[in-house]
């Protein structure tokens, strides 16, 4: 069965500041990748995904993820975030191909300091 | 298109009491799952379902229930609330293959 793994729970960052949110999982087969975005009092919304091709996803809002299968990591990135970017982040994997539950991770807060 | 709706939004119950959470989703997709989401533990998956007539258990099944006579809905039942299903509840879907979920907004429930 397939897990992912977050390992910082909060990572706190200054307003313009580069982040990096870090993820990895395990599977035997091949997966797809994802990053959802939770803002405070809402549901999940997809970010940005990794199914096949360019292993650079890009989101619209400046985000990006690289898939790195030798490192089994899939960490989110920006260059420059902003106070807007506040939220919680998971990172989740499904099996590519046939029934595909989707395992998500803890979650991980990003605080945006002014 | 409302995409994935969730009543009520909050609900206070005592220990003991029953209720449905309700989940209906208007994108014609198959699967369908509920999680709960505890601080700082991630999303737990209760029960999921690959079509309507097919449920499956997930990882934190014990104490509730679920049924899918529709494709559009998949209500959750809470049998004898206890203190411990106090949390936040998710309804998601996605079509197939699983290119994206959809969330509801979440249903608050306080269980004292």
């Amino acid at each position: 069965a397939q897990s992912v793994t977050q390992l910082d729970s909060q990572v706190p960052v200054f307003e313009e500041a580069p982040v990096e949110l870090r993820c990895n999982y395990s599977s035997s087969v091949s997966v797809y990748l994802f990053w959802y975005v939770q803002y405070p009092n809402q549901g999940l919304q997809l970010l940005l995904k990794y199914l096949s091709g360019s292993t650079l996803v890009e989101s619209i809002n400046g985000f990006e993820a690289e898939f790195n299968k030798s490192q089994t990591s899939f960490h989110l990135r920006k260059p420059s975030v902003h106070i807007s970017d506040t939220a919680e982040y998971f990172c989740a994997v499904s099996l590519s191909g046939g029934y595909q539950k989707v395992t998500f991770g803890t979650g991980t807060k990003l605080q945006v300091i002014p | 298109n409302a995409g994935v709706t969730q009543t009520p939004k909050f609900r206070i119950l005592k220990i003991g009491q029953s209720m449905t959470l309700q989940c209906a989703q208007d994108m014609n997709h198959n699967y369908m799952y509920w999680y709960r989401q505890d601080p700082g533990m991630g999303l737990k998956l209760i029960y999921y379902s690959v079509g309507a007539g097919i449920t499956d258990k997930g990882e934190v099944p014990n104490g509730y229930n679920v049924s899918r006579s529709t494709t559009e809905d998949f209500p959750l039942r809470l049998e004898l609330a206890a203190p411990s299903q106090t949390s936040v509840y998710f309804c998601a879907t996605h079509g197939s293959p699983a290119y994206e979920q959809y969330f509801g907004p979440g249903t608050r429930l306080t269980v004292t």
